[in-house]
This record gives C-alpha cells, structure tokens and sequence, in this order.
C-alpha cells in the first residue's frame, strides 16, 4: 500500500520563473494538504484540497496556486518564484473527515 | 491565537539515555495532538496520536504524555539510538479552524551521540 508520493525529490529554479509540484495521496484518501517547510520552522499550511476545490487556504499569496483531479491526486503551482520561495513543499493526505495524516517526503525547491 | 510551542529548540544526548521533550499548546477547540519525527530534509512521520480523553500513548521506545487540562504534552525517548536523531514535532489537531486543522509547533531538534 503506498504512501503519499510526491515528485519531484529536488529541484532547482531561477528567480521569476514557475514551478509545478506533483503529489498523489494515498490509497484510500481523498483529501491533500499542501505545507511550506522553511529551513528549521514547522511546516506553514498553503491549501487544502476535497472534491477537487480548493476548501481552505493559508496567508499565502495568489502566486500559490493549485489543483486536484477526479483521482484525488494534486498540484501546486507557483509563479513568480523568490528566494524566499526556496523551501522543502509537503503534502499531506487524509480521508475527509478523519483525523490520519500522512505525510510525504516532501520536494525540496531551491531558488537562485 | 491558536499555538504550539515546543521546549527545548535543541538536545544533545548520549546514546542509551533517556530524554524528554515538552510541548504546550493554546488550541481551541481540540481535537488530538501527535507527535512526528522528521529526519532532515524528510516529510513527518506519526510517532503517536492522543485524543482528549488519553493520557498516555506509547509507540516502542517513545511514550506520549497529554495533560488535557494544563494543555501539556510530552514525549519521552528512552534508550536513545543514534537513529533518534531528528526533528521532534508536536502537532495539534482543531475542529473546523483555517488552518487545514493542524496547528505545527517549530520542533525540538534532538541529537543522540555516540
């Protein structure tokens, strides 16, 4: 049974330009949760997604976009990157209503 | 505010001793609080879950304390291994709330030497 898997593992970008991170839940779950992990803070809550809506959202800019397909999997997008984006992006999949998280290993975006 | 703060930020400890690790939360309305170990550079992983009515959770060598009242939580490691070294994260879990119902405290970085 898998996790959550999330892809790419690492990535490289340059200022001003977008990015796109992919996350499949797991099995069985239909809610996704998107973290931003800064270098030794606790993960900040983007958005979360049930019924392929965005239902919540954290205080992030509209640069943070993102997305989830009839398989439950999802995406986010942000454009405009800063240096201030470069972080470690978590998500995280439930079943709507439960309370077991389940995190994956995260992506790893550097901006330069 | 909703919050979670965790004490110490860091430990250093030497392999077989015990630890334990402290957090305090103002969280309204609760639901559960867990603790997750996250290895560097890793997503977290669920060390224990307790809701109101637990005051004690073990997971192997890691036992979980919850003073529901006093809003309290500990984890304790006991025989520490070299593997224990990580980040300790205690997360606590609201109903409804605009936060993906997850309140993160910033983690105890803990360090086991050999």
């Amino acid at each position: 049974d898998a996790g959550v898997t999330q892809s790419p593992t690492h990535l490289i970008k340059t200022r001003g330009q977008q990015v796109t991170l992919r996350c499949s839940p797991k099995s069985g779950h239909d809610t996704v949760s998107w973290y931003q992990q800064a270098l030794g803070q606790g993960p900040q809550f983007i958005f979360q997604y049930y019924e392929e809506e965005e239902r919540q959202r954290g205080n992030f800019p509209d640069r943070f976009s993102g997305h989830q397909f009839p398989n439950y999997s999802s995406e986010l997008n942000v454009n405009a990157l800063l240096l201030g984006d470069s972080a470690l992006y978590l998500c995280a999949s439930r079943i709507q209503g439960e309370y077991g998280y389940t995190f994956g290993s995260g992506t790893r975006l550097t901006v330069v | 505010k909703n919050q979670v703060e965790q004490s110490p930020q860091s430990l250093i400890i030497l392999e077989g001793k015990n630890c334990t690790l402290q957090c305090n939360y103002t969280v309204s309305p609760f639901s559960n609080l867990r603790w997750y170990k996250q290895d560097t550079g890793r997503g977290p992983v669920s060390l224990t879950i307790m809701t109101f009515s637990e005051n004690t959770k073990s997971n192997g060598r890691y036992t979980a304390t919850l003073d529901a009242d006093t809003k309290q939580s500990s984890l304790h490691i006991t025989a520490s291994q070299l593997s224990d070294s990580a980040s300790y994260i205690c997360v606590v879990s609201l109903y409804g709330g605009s936060q993906g119902n997850l309140i993160f405290g910033k983690g105890t970085k803990l360090s086991v030497k050999p």
